[in-house]
């Protein structure tokens, strides 16, 4: 089993459209859990930090189910410049360990 | 300003050459990554480290080296071993502790020619 899994990709939405990424961990004693959107051939960017209270910012909300070991991304009222590759990131426990990356999911919003 | 910084951003490297990607972070983390990107594919990791001159393999260590002789510096070597090096290099670095995210280099494009 990989220690993220994330929703192959990728997803061809129209403009307004809502749409939401799945990820899941393997590793319960993983600290912190985040979204990042990576544009081509660019580092990837923080988007936003995954909380259990879940994490609202505009149009987008991040949620983490501790017990389930899942986190998701939800983009509503989808523009064109919300394309891109949106990766969810899981940090390594205090002991130490691999910051692990999913395999990201392609968006492409269309007019 | 803190962040981490990879030189160069565009390197060419001839066929049984080695070449060296530099990472630097003035941020005090503990841990730092490297990462492949090949076109269409997502992160996958080379070597880490969490402590000053200790370091672990990732998943495609083979044809790499690393060092870690300064908590702020955390270089990779491309070896003339690496058969197939043409990619994306990113470099990235968290504290161990507390839940900041992870800060990343602008990437480093390897082309072999």
């Amino acid at each position: 089993r990989k220690e993220v899994e994330q929703d192959p990709g990728p997803f061809n939405v129209p403009e307004g459209a809502t749409v939401a990424f799945n990820c899941t961990y393997s590793n319960s004693a993983s600290q912190s859990f985040f979204w990042y959107r990576q544009d081509c051939r660019k580092e990837p960017k923080l988007l936003m930090s995954v909380y259990s209270s879940g994490n609202e910012d505009g149009r987008f909300t991040a949620q983490l189910n501790r017990a389930s070991q899942y986190i998701s991304l939800l983009i509503r009222d989808s523009k064109l410049s919300d394309s891109a590759t949106y990766l969810c990131v899981v940090t390594p426990s205090v002991q130490g360990g691999k910051l692990i990356f999913g395999q990201g999911t392609e968006l492409s919003v269309k007019p | 300003d803190g962040g981490i910084t990879q030189s160069p951003k565009y390197l060419f490297r001839k066929e049984g050459q080695n070449v060296t990607l530099s990472c630097e972070q003035n941020l005090n983390h503990d841990a730092m990554y490297w990462y492949r990107q090949d076109p269409g594919q997502g992160l996958r990791l080379i070597y880490y480290s969490q402590i000053v001159n200790d370091f672990q393999k990732g998943d495609i260590a083979e044809g790499y080296s690393v060092s870690r002789e300064k908590k702020e510096s955390f270089p990779l070597t491309v070896t003339s071993a690496q058969k197939n090096p043409t990619a994306f290099y990113l470099c990235a670095s968290i504290p161990l502790l507390g839940s900041t995210e992870a800060f990343f280099g602008q990437g480093t494009r390897l082309t072999v020619v």
